[in-house]
């Protein structure tokens, strides 16, 4: 089974700032199937970029993802309040899938 | 609207089964495969199996082998996911999503988890 490893686990950081972060597999990943989702306090995840760099429907462009082989990362250009949640990186391949553990950006 | 509506939140006791389910509306049920989605109070997401409506073909995690059953009724369009003796360790938010894939050049790609349930609570407690 892939295990996916983000760091950092949280992330403190202002608005407008720049956040980055990053999701490491322990063996190489398609980067077509890579995903990455916000998730606020009682709510459903949120997908946000599939194919480890297309946006999801209806998502700013401030959100950017990168990477291949076993590194990834989410890139949020400048920081709005909305923001800040937690975000995981997940992997499907042959069937099954697996999320990282998760990175909590707040408010600094 | 294309949604997942899930069940409403269980309280139960250890030893105890339950049943929830996840109906899908506004899109093509059987062309989708739906996943079950784990989460622990206070903890990260864990995916527990897949199944693709259609003809019901069933995909479990290692973990979640043998503790759970992922079943669906396509006349229906609801996804189910079932214990049959629940634990104190199974207390938590379960959420069904729906798996996208589509083409990419010539490769069948995933699109990700793009729709969610709103999460049924499951709390086993004696």
């Amino acid at each position: 089974e892939i295990v996916l490893t983000q760091s950092p686990g949280t992330l403190s950081l202002s608005p407008g700032e720049r956040a980055t972060l990053s999701c490491r597999a322990s063996q190489s990943v398609s980067s077509s199937s890579l995903a990455w989702y916000q998730q606020k306090p009682g709510q459903a995840p949120r997908l946000l970029i599939y194919g480890a760099s297309s946006r999801a429907t209806g998502i700013p462009d401030r959100f950017s993802g990168s990477g291949s082989g076993t590194d990834f990362t989410l890139t949020i250009s400048r920081l709005e309040p909305e923001d800040f949640a937690v975000y995981y990186c997940q992997q499907y391949g042959s069937s099954r899938g697996t999320f990282g553990q998760g990175t909590k950006l707040e408010i600094k | 609207e294309v949604q997942l509506v899930q069940s409403g939140a269980e309280v139960k006791k250890p030893g105890e089964s339950l049943k929830i389910s996840c109906k899908g509306s506004g899109y093509t049920f059987t062309n989708y495969w739906i996943g079950w989605v784990r989460q622990m109070p206070g903890k990260g997401l864990e995916w527990m199996g897949i199944i693709y409506p259609d003809d019901s073909d069933t995909r479990y995690s290692p973990s979640f082998q043998g503790q759970v059953t992922i079943s669906a009724d396509k006349s229906t369009s609801t996804a189910y996911l079932q214990w049959g003796s629940l634990k104190a360790s199974d207390t938590g938010i379960y959420y069904c999503a729906r798996l996208s894939f589509g083409m990419v050049g010539t490769y069948y790609s995933y699109f990700g988890m793009d729709v969610w349930g709103q999460g049924t609570t499951v709390t086993v407690s004696s």
